[in-house]
């Protein structure tokens, strides 16, 4: 059971390079989310999915796109990179949404120079 | 963007000693308010998830408590262990009224250090 994971793990990309950050759930959760997390700032959501086809804008959406044509994969593409979004981008996924819990990726680390 | 505070920041504790801190959050539009544990290196993972005034959950030597009317949730570890040492993470949902809004928002955390 391979629960969530997400692709790559680290990755380095130059300023104004399109960029893909891979997330994958093997529990067909309805619920997918990304958070960045950044030095001083507590864990902070980018966008959501609610279910396939369905995404909404969080907290800090600017400079991103998400998608969700399957219910397991929910990817997030920076279109044109900034060292702004440098940062360590976690997935999420849960059963409900709110008040249900939320299983995490392992995280992917981006630099951006 | 909701105004989410956990204290302290960070402590050290001994080996044993039980500890708590405490997540404060703005009551209004209460929905549900979640507590997670990241240890370094891996990813934050679930301890609870409380919904009513009241509330009190337990799992093993920590515990939690909630108080929606106030806006406050108290975090407990019991006799603490070496591997208890993490960085705890609260985080309600309190967009909306009377409906939850997926979009929960993460305090900065309180990093516990358990010293053998």
């Amino acid at each position: 059971d391979a629960g969530i994971t997400q692709s790559p793990r680290y990755k380095i990309t130059e300023t104004g390079r399109q960029v893909t950050l891979m997330c994958h759930q093997t529990w067909s959760h309805s619920y997918m989310f990304w958070y960045r997390q950044d030095l001083g700032h507590g864990l902070r959501l980018i966008y959501y999915s609610a279910a396939a086809d369905i995404t909404d804008k969080g907290e800090v959406p600017d400079g991103y796109v998400v998608s969700r044509s399957k219910t397991e994969n929910f990817p997030l593409t920076l279109e044109s990179a900034t060292r702004s979004q440098t940062s360590v981008y976690f997935c999420a996924s849960s059963v409900t949404g709110g008040n249900s819990p939320l299983h995490f990726g392992n995280g992917t680390r981006l630099t951006v120079t | 963007i909701l105004n989410v505070e956990q204290s302290p920041q960070s402590l050290h504790v001994q080996e044993g000693d039980s500890t708590n801190f405490t997540c404060s959050f703005p009551s209004s539009n209460f929905y549900a308010l979640h507590w997670y544990r990241w240890e370094t290196a891996k990813s934050p993972e679930a301890l609870f998830v409380m919904t009513l005034n009241g509330d009190e959950k337990k799992k093993g030597r920590i515990s939690a408590t909630l108080n929606t009317k106030e806006g406050y949730s108290y975090l407990y570890i019991k006799g603490s262990q070496p591997e208890d040492s993490a960085t705890y993470l609260c985080a309600p949902d309190c967009t909306y009224s009377g409906a939850g809004s997926y979009q929960l928002t993460f305090g900065k955390g309180t990093k516990l250090s358990v010293i053998p």
